[in-house]
Order: structure tokens, then sequence, then C-alpha cells
């Protein structure tokens, strides 16, 4: 059962432009939704990341937009650069009874900027 | 600081044949997580140890996947015996400590290949 569903599954966005990426998750349980950065050949790296109390989370050119009611949230990149050419993640994690916090990931966006 | 280190890097084996993946952790995170990263998909939990000891394992295919982390450092994921299903890309990631608020930190994974 996928719990955490993102889309689109791939993106082209000209240099400069905005990049957009959804996910929508079921679990209410989920407390912590984090975007992973991945290069081909390389392991996910942390690019941003929220917490449901808040809506919106800005890091330079990267913002997450979160909504508790809809049970959604999204990536958007600012000024989309050929260096953020990768492959997205969005993930989310509870902090479960026991301390089980393994995330669970969507499948991926692979975002393309064109020069 | 040194990431997460992983070995081997790449691995083909026969179907019916057994393998082993070593992790070694950033140095003081006592939280560890084994992910299995399919190709086109998002890394999926198999499983998480708090020091020496599992914290969930909930997924992990216990008839054929073992993993251990004896001194709550070092940790080593089995497969015994392979199917050409378990090709994908193994990720080992650490944490400070368990807390869904702590980040991962994903090693660059050993790809398997099953023939």
């Amino acid at each position: 059962q996928q719990q955490v569903k993102q889309s689109p599954q791939s993106l082209i966005v000209q240099k400069g432009g905005i990049s957009i990426i959804n996910c929508a998750y079921e679990n209410t349980a989920f407390d912590y939704f984090p975007w992973y950065q991945q290069f081909p050949g390389k392991g996910p790296a942390l690019l941003i990341a929220i917490r449901p109390d808040v809506s919106e989370k800005k890091e330079g050119r990267f913002t997450i937009s979160f909504n508790k009611s809809a049970k959604q949230f999204s990536l958007h990149i600012m000024d989309s650069q050929p260096g953020d050419s990768a492959t997205y993640f969005c993930a989310a994690s509870s902090s479960r009874v026991g301390g089980a916090d393994g995330l669970t990931f969507g499948k991926g966006t692979h975002l393309i900027i064109q020069p | 600081e040194a990431g997460v280190a992983q070995s081997p890097r790449y691995k083909i084996i026969e179907k019916r044949q057994s393998v082993a993946f070593w992790c070694n952790p950033i140095s003081g995170h006592a939280t560890l997580y084994w992910y299995q990263q399919i190709l086109g998909q998002g890394p999926k939990l198999l499983i998480q140890f708090q020091n020496n000891g599992v914290v969930d394992d909930s997924q992990l295919p216990k008839d054929r996947f073992s993993a251990e982390r004896l001194k709550g450092v070092d940790s080593t994921l089995k497969i015994q015996p392979a199917k050409l299903e378990d090709s994908a890309v193994y990720l080992c990631a650490s944490s400070l400590d368990r807390g869904s608020f702590n980040e991962q930190f994903f090693g660059p994974g050993t790809r398997l290949t099953v023939l």
C-alpha cells in the first residue's frame, strides 16, 4: 500500500523557472515531511523538511508548502538551475511508540532543468 | 565529518546465491536503517536498529533477509538465497538518535544485480 503519492513522475523546466512537485499522504500519524534530492550513483540527501505545525518553510530557493487538512505538501524550487537536475523524493515519518521512525518515500520525480 | 560508508558498491550474483552488504554509520549515530531502492522507485525501509537492538523489521522478508548490528556500530545485511526481484540498490542510513525529526544521512548504496 503506497502511503505517499508523488507527482509528476518527470518534469522539465526551463532555467530560471519554478519547479513544483506535489505529494499526498494518507497516514494522519505522520509528523515529519522531508524532501530528499538524489543524484545518479549517490544516496538521497536531505534538502528541506517541515513539521505539520507550520504551513510553509523556506530555505534559499527551496520552499515547502504544507496543507494539513488536505494531507498534501509540495516542493517549490525557485529560479531553477541546471545543477538542480536530479531525482526528488518526498517522504514522511511518524514518531511512533517504540521509536520506529523509518521514512516512507514517494516514487520520485525526475527533474530536468534545461539551460 | 565522514559520511555513511557502504561496501561493496556493486555486486552481481546468480539467483539462489547468498550475498552480504556492510555499512559503517556516521560516528556516534545510534540509529541505523537499511532501505531497498528498486529502479524507478523510492527507497523502502527494511529494518531499523537502535544501537544493537531491532526497532522495526516489519517490512523485512525474514525468510531470506537477515541483518545484524552486533556491537551497535557497523551493520551487515544478508540475502540468502537471492531472487531475481532482489535486484536493487541497498541503502544504509544513520541518524544521531531515533525520533522522526532526526535527519537521516544516507550512504551511496550497494547496487545488487541478481541474474
